[in-house]
């Protein structure tokens, strides 16, 4: 596509429950992060998948949250028994490799909500 | 760890100049990046440097040393819609990894 492009825009969820978002990043590009920004807080890492590779996980803040990314394109991150302190806007972005200079691009994000 | 320090919030005028800096602590250096980010919007790409030195890209420049893990983006010409916040990012490899830090962000006000 055009740009990464992220769903659902925004989502209200019970404390509790899980929620799945989604990541399609822009074709070819073969690595793909994710971060979290709270409210004026920065971005914090999450996961980063590159290629085949193994992902790099450690900015995972518990066992609760896990990511995928089937067929090496679309990356999914799921949220297990949902707490009030996830809300925030997670943000997936998307470069074309490991080498210099490739560019970093973001989604609008996916703004949760726990209630 | 990495570890990268800038200004919480600036204020400056309209057609004026400011140079918003940004410290980094880091290990495997990779290159450092400059994003804006709008308020409920996502971050948007402004410079990348890798080496020593002045990135010139029309009102924004960045300025690198590696030696002093020190970065700068210089805005020009102010206008109200560079009002935003502006996002230091290094990255830096390890263990086959290339991961992408970001430092809390510099919130600039431009006022007429």
């Amino acid at each position: 596509g055009a740009g990464v492009s992220q769903s659902p825009s925004n989502k209200v969820t019970e404390k509790g429950k899980d929620v799945e978002l989604r990541c399609d990043p822009i074709s070819g590009h073969t690595a793909l992060y994710w971060y979290r920004q709270s409210l004026g807080q920065g971005l914090e890492f999450l996961i980063y998948f590159q290629g085949n590779s193994a992902p790099d996980k450690s900015g995972l803040p518990s066992d609760r949250f896990s990511a995928e990314r089937t067929g090496g394109s679309v990356s999914t991150l799921t949220i297990q028994r949902t707490q009030q302190e996830d809300s925030a806007v997670y943000l997936c972005a998307s470069s074309s490799g490991q080498g210099l200079g490739n560019t970093i691009y973001f989604g609008e994000g996916s703004w949760l909500t726990v209630v | 760890g990495q570890n990268i320090d800038q200004p919480t919030e600036m204020t400056a005028t309209e057609g004026a100049i400011v140079q918003i800096n940004c410290t980094y602590q880091t290990s495997g250096f990779n290159g450092l990046f400059w994003y804006q980010q709008h308020a409920g919007e996502a971050p948007t790409f402004l410079s990348y440097n890798v080496l020593d030195g002045l990135e010139e890209k029309g009102r924004f420049s960045s300025f690198l040393s590696r030696s002093k893990g020190y970065s700068y983006l210089l805005l020009k010409e102010l206008q109200m819609k560079d009002s935003a916040s502006y996002l230091c990012a290094v990255r830096s490899e390890g263990a086959g990894s290339y991961q992408l830090t970001f430092g809390k962000g510099t919130k600039l006000s431009v006022i007429p």
